[in-house]
């Protein structure tokens, strides 16, 4: 594709499911970002990819947060046991190589809801 | 740790006018990038312009330019010939360009702009 495609566009989920949610980066990009938007905390940080290796992971929350990334393509980042303070639009971002000095490109994210 | 604030939540132009977004910053690094990014509703973050810090003269995009004041830690975006198109949210950001968090995007609360026709 021509940009950076997230899905599912939207999800709601209750309270103490795990859910998923998928990046497809632009072909060749190595490097992959994760961040999360939510009302009080404007966006976040969350996890940086090169190629499949996550150097950094330091914007996690807490454990049940996890990503992976395979083929140094698609990415997916999985929240277990969901919780109400999940609720945020989560957005991915991949670059040629390692930022600053490109440019990043966004998905649209994910808005996940948690009831 | 490095931050990013933006103490207008809100701003409104006319359109055909100018606006004058405003950002500043903390960091005790001297190797690092400055950006602005453009938030419609689509949600999608767009990059409007980028500042590197070693960088004196200020860079411009089209319509868009920034005023950066190193030693300040002031970044501010002014937007020429506002367009009904550019009503968006706006947010700073910051990156260090070496270490561990290089890439690492620290981004401000955002600006809503609306453009008036």
């Amino acid at each position: 594709g021509a940009g950076v495609s997230q899905s599912p566009s939207n999800k709601v989920t209750e309270k103490g499911k795990d859910v998923e949610l998928r990046c497809d980066p632009i072909s060749g990009h190595t490097a992959l970002y994760w961040y999360r938007q939510s009302l009080g905390q404007g966006l976040e940080f969350l996890i940086y990819f090169q190629g499949n290796s996550a150097p950094d992971k330091s914007g996690l929350p807490s454990d049940r947060f996890s990503a992976e990334r395979t083929g140094g393509s698609v990415s997916t980042l999985t929240i277990q046991r969901t919780q109400q303070e999940d609720s945020a639009v989560y957005l991915c971002a991949s670059s040629p190589n390692r930022l600053p000095n490109t440019e990043a490109f966004f998905g649209q994210g994910t808005r996940l809801t948690v009831v | 740790a490095q931050t990013v604030t933006q103490s207008q939540p809100e701003m409104s132009v006319q359109e055909a006018e100018t606006v004058t977004l405003s950002c500043t910053y903390d960091t005790s690094e001297s190797d690092y990038y400055l950006f602005w990014y453009k938030q419609p509703p689509s949600r999608q973050m767009i990059l409007v312009i980028r500042q590197e810090a070693y960088k004196q003269q200020n860079a411009t995009e089209n319509r868009f330019s920034v005023n950066f004041q190193k030693a300040a830690k002031s970044f501010s975006l002014k937007i020429s010939d506002s367009q009904l198109g550019d009503a968006a949210m706006y947010f700073c950001a910051y990156s260090s360009n070496y270490g561990g968090s290089q890439g690492n995007l620290i981004f401000g609360k955002g600006t809503k702009l609306s453009v008036k026709p």
